[in-house]
């Protein structure tokens, strides 16, 4: 199974400020790799597919990188409806699909 | 639009059974695959079950391997979750997610998911 490891757990940040989001998997998953953002008491949402690729409706300010084991989710100026947690999940070696823990991007 | 409505959640006491449904629209559940994920109170995301597109492959997470049992209707464009043998651990909340790949394989990802329904499991 892969394993994958977000950090930071939480990121406090103004709004405005970049945000910078990491992930790293146990083994390569290629580009295998998408990003959700979550709001408290509402289902994920998907933002990257991938590694880069923007989902439908999905602001220019998000953005994917990386390829192998390491990876980052990057948001360019934070909008307030931005505070939330995000999850990367892996679709290299499935099943099991895998998702990593979470880092939650609180208002500082 | 695409909207995926699950039901069926509720109290259930360890070692009996519950299921889950989630009722499509906007699409037809025959062309795109289907998966479970859940997640605990407070906690993160766990993939649970995949349906392919055609019903030819069923998948599961070793954590609800022989407990759960993934279905579907095409007539009622629903698909199911089959929960037997329930355990405190599998308290969660419950979403049905639509894989994106088109009359294929499952890619893996979810593009559109439901509201979740909560399972509790307490004595």
């Amino acid at each position: 199974e892969i394993v994958l490891t977000q950090s930071p757990a939480t990121l406090s940040l103004s709004p405005g400020e970049r945000a910078t989001l990491s992930c790293k998997a146990s083994q390569s998953v290629s580009s295998y790799l998408a990003w959700y953002q979550q709001k408290p008491g509402q289902a994920p949402r998907l933002l990257i597919y991938d590694a880069s690729n923007r989902a439908t409706g999905i602001p220019a300010r998000f953005s994917g990188s990386g390829s192998g084991t390491d990876f980052t989710l990057t948001i360019r100026s934070l909008e307030p409806e931005d505070f939330a947690v995000y999850y990367c999940q892996q679709r290299s070696n499935w099943p099991p699909l895998t998702f990593g823990g979470g880092t939650k991007v609180e208002i500082k | 639009q695409v909207q995926l409505v699950e039901s069926g959640g509720g109290v259930v006491q360890p070692g009996r059974s519950l299921r889950l449904s989630c009722a499509a629209s906007g699409f037809t559940i025959s062309n795109y695959g289907m998966h479970w994920v859940r997640q605990a109170p407070g906690k993160g995301l766990e993939w649970v079950a995949v349906i392919w597109y055609d019903g030819s492959n069923k998948y599961y997470a070793d954590s609800v391997k022989g407990r759960f049992t993934v279905s579907r209707d095409i007539s009622k464009n629903t698909v199911y979750l089959q929960m037997n043998s329930l355990r405190a651990e599998d308290t969660a909340v419950y979403y049905c997610a639509r894989d994106p790949t088109y009359f294929y394989d499952s890619s893996g990802f979810f593009d559109f998911w439901g509201q979740g329904t909560l399972v509790t499991v307490s004595s």
